[in-house]
Parts: structure tokens; sequence; C-alpha cells
């Protein structure tokens, strides 16, 4: 089993659309909890840390479930510019090592 | 304020030959970590060093690979005699790090623009 598991995609949805992305981590030790977007042969680029209370960003919300180790990112109003892969990542290793879900990969599309 | 510096952008070797990556932490950052991600896969771990210090290097192959980060200068990841396998991009991270009982935004890692290696 893998530590963090994505649904890999892809999403394909419309300008405006509200999508959800669900991601699941093994290691119940697992400290701190984010969501980074990566675009085509770019580097990871952090779009928010998971707060056990949930979090907003504009029109960003993550909440994180650690009964359930499960974290969530919903993003509102899509727009074209949101087309990436986002990234479930979770810290681990005594707070060294960022462990990296393969990503899901948004499309969205006017 | 400058980002995390990588350099080369691009690098071209052939089997055998040694690769030389850099890697300059953001200002304020004292704390390097090198990940690999290949061709359609995730990002993997590899080394985290603090200044002069090896502190988890669990991700990194135990031949060929080493890393260092000297009192003075950039992280340098070295891979001898490299092989068509090592092709990736190779990504480093910086992060200010806490003590443990800091809040969440405490670990977050900024990421370089990496380094793409090809081995012909």
């Amino acid at each position: 089993r893998k530590e963090v598991e994505q649904d890999p995609g892809p999403f394909n949805v419309p300008e405006g659309a509200t999508v959800a992305f669900n991601c699941t981590y093994s290691n119940s030790a697992s400290q701190s909890f984010f969501w980074y977007r990566q675009d085509c042969r770019k580097e990871p680029k952090l779009l928010m840390s998971v707060y056990s209370s949930g979090n907003e960003d504009g029109r960003f919300t993550a909440q994180l479930n650690r009964a359930s180790q499960y974290i969530s990112l919903l993003i509102r109003d899509s727009k074209l510019s949101d087309s990436a892969t986002y990234l479930c990542v979770v810290l681990t290793g005594g707070g060294n090592k960022l462990t990296f879900g393969t990503g899901t990969q948004l499309k969205v599309e006017l | 304020n400058a980002g995390v510096m990588q350099n080369p952008r691009h690098l071209v070797r052939r089997r055998g030959q040694e690769a030389r990556l850099r890697c300059s932490p953001m200002k304020g950052h004292s704390h390097v970590y090198w990940y690999r991600q290949l061709p359609e896969e995730g990002l993997k771990f590899m080394v985290y060093l603090q200044k002069e210090n090896i502190i988890d290097e669990s991700g990194m192959p135990k031949e060929r690979f080493s890393a260092e980060f000297p009192k003075e200068g950039p992280s340098i990841l070295r891979i001898q005699q490299v092989v068509r396998g090592d092709s990736a991009a190779y990504f480093c991270a910086s992060s200010p790090r806490l003590p443990p009982s800091g809040a969440a935004i405490l670990y977050e890692q900024y990421f370089g623009p990496g380094t793409r290696l090809t081995v012909t």
C-alpha cells in the first residue's frame, strides 16, 4: 500500500465548476499535511497547509480527518489557471521529509 | 527576496560521467532537502541536510550518490558514474525549521526550479 494515495484523474471540469480531491495516508504518526500544485515540468509550489480544524484560502478549502487518515481539497469557481497536478503531501520521519502522492491532474476547460 | 536556487537547470551527461547538482536555500533557511522525480512518477525524498550535517539520508541510493551542505556555499548532490536510470528531475527544497512544538506552517518546504538530468 502506498504511503499517500490519490486518484490520478484526470478531472476535466468546466470553468466555474466546483471540484474536490481526496487523499488517504497510511502512517498514523504523520504530523503535518499540505497541498502542493505542480505545473507541467515545473517545481511543486505550496498551495496550502492543512490544519486539523480545516482551513480556507480564497476559493480553496482543505479538510483533515485524522481518525480516517483522510485529507481533502475543494476548489470552488474553477479557473483555467487552476489546471495543474495537485499533490497531497504528508510530513513524516520526525518532521524530516515530505511524502508525496502521485498527484491528481485537473484540467479546467472553457 | 530570492527563492531557492538550483543550477544547472539542465544537465546532460554520458554514462559513466559524474553529475554535480547545486542548491542554494532561501535566505534565512538552514535546512535543505533533495527529492527526485522520475518520469511519470511522484517526488521521492532522498536526503535532508543542515549545515555540515546529514540528518536523514534514508532515501539515498546506497551507491554512487552523495550529498553535502558545507558551512559556506550551496548544497551539492553528487552522482558518480551515472547510468540511464538516473535521468530524472532533481528538486531541492528548503525550510526554516523550528523545534517540534512549532505549527505546521513552520515545516513548509519551498522548492527550487529543479535540475533536469539526462544521461545519454
